[in-house]
């Protein structure tokens, strides 16, 4: 069964540093994978997603993600960090067709300190 | 374009009830699928449904169910309710067909069971 692992449940960063947000999966067949972010008392939004071709993808806001086989890993990216950026991140596996089951890691909040 | 539209978006009931929640798609997505957020589970996959059939579910007990009309809109309902049962009720739709996988949230359903 596919599963995925945020190991970071909360992580801190200064405004207008690095981020790496970390994404583990597991999944049998070539995976589609995707980054969500949700901000307080909001739905989620699709940051980027990887479904084959480039394993680095870019996607919205100034984020990428680099797609690694051999690690089973799928990290979120973004050079410098924007107090806007706080918000909860979830990366997720899609099993199927039209995305029809698509499972989600238990999140990483990201607090950016001024 | 609208988005995805939920209703309730907060509502308060007690132990043994039962309630409804809704869901309208993006106008021309077919498939729709139901997440329970809460702190520290992230979103556990509740059931999808595409062109009125339930394609897909999750691991939730029977007081857990759904229907999907032939207008897209979906319903999910939890009878018997439970304290454990507080969450936040996340509806997302998606063309459901192809290899896109992208899901759109709404902002959800916060219910809080007494």
């Amino acid at each position: 069964a596919q599963s995925v692992t945020q190991p970071d449940i909360h992580i801190t960063v200064s405004e207008g540093a690095s981020l790496e947000l970390r994404c583990n999966y597991s999944y049998g067949a070539t995976p589609y994978l995707f980054w969500y972010v949700q901000s307080p008392g909001q739905g989620l939004q699709l940051l980027l997603k990887y479904f084959s071709g480039d394993t680095l993808v870019q996607g919205i806001k100034g984020f990428e993600a680099e797609f690694k086989r051999s690690q089973s890993s799928f990290n979120l990216r973004k050079p410098s960090v924007h107090w806007s950026d706080a918000a909860e991140y979830f990366c997720a596996v899609g099993a199927g067709t039209g995305g029809f089951k698509t499972i989600f890691g238990a999140g990483t909040r990201l607090f950016v300190k001024a | 374009k609208a988005g995805v539209t939920q209703t309730p978006r907060y509502l308060i009931k007690t132990r043994g009830q039962q309630v409804t929640l809704s869901c309208s798609p993006i106008s021309g997505h077919r498939s729709v699928s139901w997440y329970q957020q809460t702190p520290g589970q992230g979103l556990q996959f509740l059931f999808e449904y595409f062109s009125e059939t339930q394609r897909n579910k999750g691991n939730f007990p029977g007081r857990f169910s759904g229907r999907q009309f032939s207008n897209s809109r979906s319903e999910m309902n939890v009878s018997t309710l439970e304290l454990g049962d507080s969450a936040l009720y996340l509806c997302a739709s998606s063309s459901g067909t192809g290899v896109t996988g992208e899901l759109f949230f709404g902002e959800g359903s916060r219910l809080t069971v007494l």
